[in-house]
C-alpha cells in the first residue's frame, strides 16, 4: 500500500532557532499533500495544503510566514517552522492522497522548543 | 460542509463488536464517508470509506443509513491494539480537505 514517510521523528530545538520537516510519498507520487498539527489529547488541526509547483495554501489564522511549506517535487514536501517559539511545541502531521482512495498519514513529527 | 458528531469516548469488550457512531446530517449526496483511526503518537490509520452502500474489509464493516444521515464502524472482534481515537471524516465536495472533528475514544478492556 502507499507509504507516506516523515522525518524527523524527533526533534528538540532552541527557541529561535528553524526546524524543517519532511514528507516523503515513498511509492506513489503526490500533486497535493496537506499539513497539521496536534495538541495533546486535541484532534488534528489542518494547517495548509501543500500543492507541487506551486504556493501552499493556508488556513485560516495559520501564519504563513511561520510555517513554510515547498512542495518541489511530486514526492517531497517539507514544512519550515521559523524561529521558533515553545508555543510551537506540537506534534506535525502529514498526508497525501495515495493511488488508492483516502488519504496515507506520516508517522508524525514530535516537535519541542526549548 | 458536512460536520460530523460522534460521542467522545466508548468501551468494548475484549472480543466483543464495537460499534461506533457518527452523525452527519448535513452530508450531500456525492459526499463520501471516510473512517481513520490514530493510536497514541501515530499518525491516524486508513480504515474503510463508503457512499451509499455497506462496505467490509479486513479491518471493519461500515454501516450506512438510507438517508446516508449516519453510519457506524463496526469493528467485529475487538482487540486491545484497537484502542485507539477513531475519527469519522465527510471531505467537503471538490476540495479532498479532512477537517477532523474530536473522534471517540475507544477502549478496548480486557
Amino acid at each position: 500500500g502507499a507509504v507516506v514517510s516523515q522525518h524527523p521523528s524527533r526533534v528538540i530545538c532552541k527557541s529561535g532557532t528553524s526546524v524543517k520537516i519532511e514528507c516523503r510519498s515513498l511509492d506513489f507520487q503526490a500533486t497535493t499533500m496537506f499539513w497539521y498539527r496536534q495538541f495533546p489529547k486535541k484532534s488534528l488541526m489542518l494547517m495548509a495544503t501543500s500543492n507541487e509547483g506551486s504556493k501552499a495554501t493556508y488556513e485560516q489564522g495559520v501564519e504563513k510566514d511561520k510555517f513554510l511549506i515547498n512542495h518541489a517535487s511530486l514526492t517531497l514536501s517539507t514544512l519550515t517552522v521559523t524561529s521558533a517559539h515553545p508555543e510551537d511545541s506540537s506534534f506535525y502531521i502529514c498526508s497525501a492522497r495515495g493511488p488508492d482512495a483516502g488519504y496515507t498519514f506520516g508517522s508524525g513529527t514530535r516537535l519541542t522548543v526549548v | 460542509d458536512a460536520k460530523t458528531t460522534q460521542p467522545p469516548s466508548m468501551d468494548c469488550a475484549e472480543g466483543r463488536a464495537a460499534n461506533l457512531p457518527c452523525n452527519h446530517s448535513t452530508i450531500s449526496g456525492n459526499e463520501y464517508v471516510y473512517w481513520y483511526r490514530q493510536i497514541h503518537s501515530q499518525g491516524p490509520q486508513y480504515i474503510i470509506h463508503g457512499l451509499k452502500n455497506n462496505e467490509t474489509n479486513e479491518m471493519a464493516s461500515l454501516i450506512i443509513t438510507e438517508d446516508r444521515k449516519s453510519s457506524t464502524l463496526i469493528l467485529p472482534h475487538a482487540t486491545l491494539r484497537d484502542t485507539a481515537v477513531y475519527y469519522c471524516i465527510v471531505p467537503p465536495t471538490g476540495t479532498y480537505k479532512y477537517i477532523f472533528g474530536t473522534g471517540t475514544r475507544l477502549k478496548v478492556l480486557a
